[in-house]
């Protein structure tokens, strides 16, 4: 089956730790988007990427950081420096960055502990 | 900056009813606008994507249309069933700035009653 997957499901982070949320796509999409999504609002960007070994800031990226080494993979890392990580985190992947619909993953819900 | 607004917040109807949900942006500099639908706790399903050419687009009981102009979208939906019950997501690729990501309303959550 061809589509975004995301890993894990559920994420428990203690104060001051760091951790990674995986994101995997196998549509062969150049372009690859890492969303955050608190209640009651929109999905606010944080990292993207167009290309491997490239990537740029969205509107939230302090506390965050990404890689792309692979085309097919996009991994998150919530570091300690973000002060409310507590969200549902959404991977997107697009053919290429302009014209293309948008494919989510499942999502991972992060709380800290 | 393009700011993406989604009235009503909520939304609830009986089976059967034909309703709109409406989106409206700032910007009309955009490459094309895309309706999504999230259920609870999951991630988002794209519905349709309308071409910042294009006017309208159908897909089943669903039908999208685009007055760019004028900063607005609607999606309409027919014969609404139960299943039908989720939040919709409209969101906007802006033309500015070279490749601008995808900006997002707050979504119109929709309950419809069997």
């Amino acid at each position: 089956d061809g589509g975004i997957t995301q890993s894990p499901k559920y994420l428990f982070r203690k104060e001051g730790q760091n951790v990674t949320l995986s994101c995997e796509q196998n549509l062969n999409h150049d372009a690859m988007y890492w969303y955050r999504q608190d209640p009651g609002q929109g999905l606010r960007l944080i990292y993207y990427s167009q290309i491997v070994n490239d990537f740029q800031k969205g509107d939230i990226a302090e506390g965050y950081s990404v890689s792309r080494e692979k085309k097919e993979s996009f991994p998150l890392t919530v570091t300690s420096a973000q002060k409310n990580p507590t969200a549902f985190y959404l991977c997107a992947s697009s053919l290429s960055g302009r014209t293309d619909t948008q494919y989510f993953g499942p999502g991972t819900r992060l709380t800290v502990l | 900056k393009q700011e993406v607004t989604q009235i009503p917040a909520a939304l609830s109807v009986p089976e059967g009813e034909n309703l709109v949900l409406n989106c409206s942006f700032t910007d009309s500099a955009i490459y094309n606008l895309q309706w999504f639908r999230q259920d609870p706790g999951k991630g988002l399903t794209s519905l349709l994507l309308i071409q910042s050419s294009q006017r309208e687009q159908t897909s089943g009981r669903l039908n999208a249309s685009l007055d760019k102009s004028s900063g607005r979208s609607t999606l309409y939906i027919a014969a609404s069933q139960p299943g039908d019950s989720a939040t919709y997501l409209c969101a906007v690729k802006g033309m500015n700035g070279g490749n601008t990501p995808l900006v997002f309303g707050k979504g119109t959550r929709l309950s419809v009653i069997a």
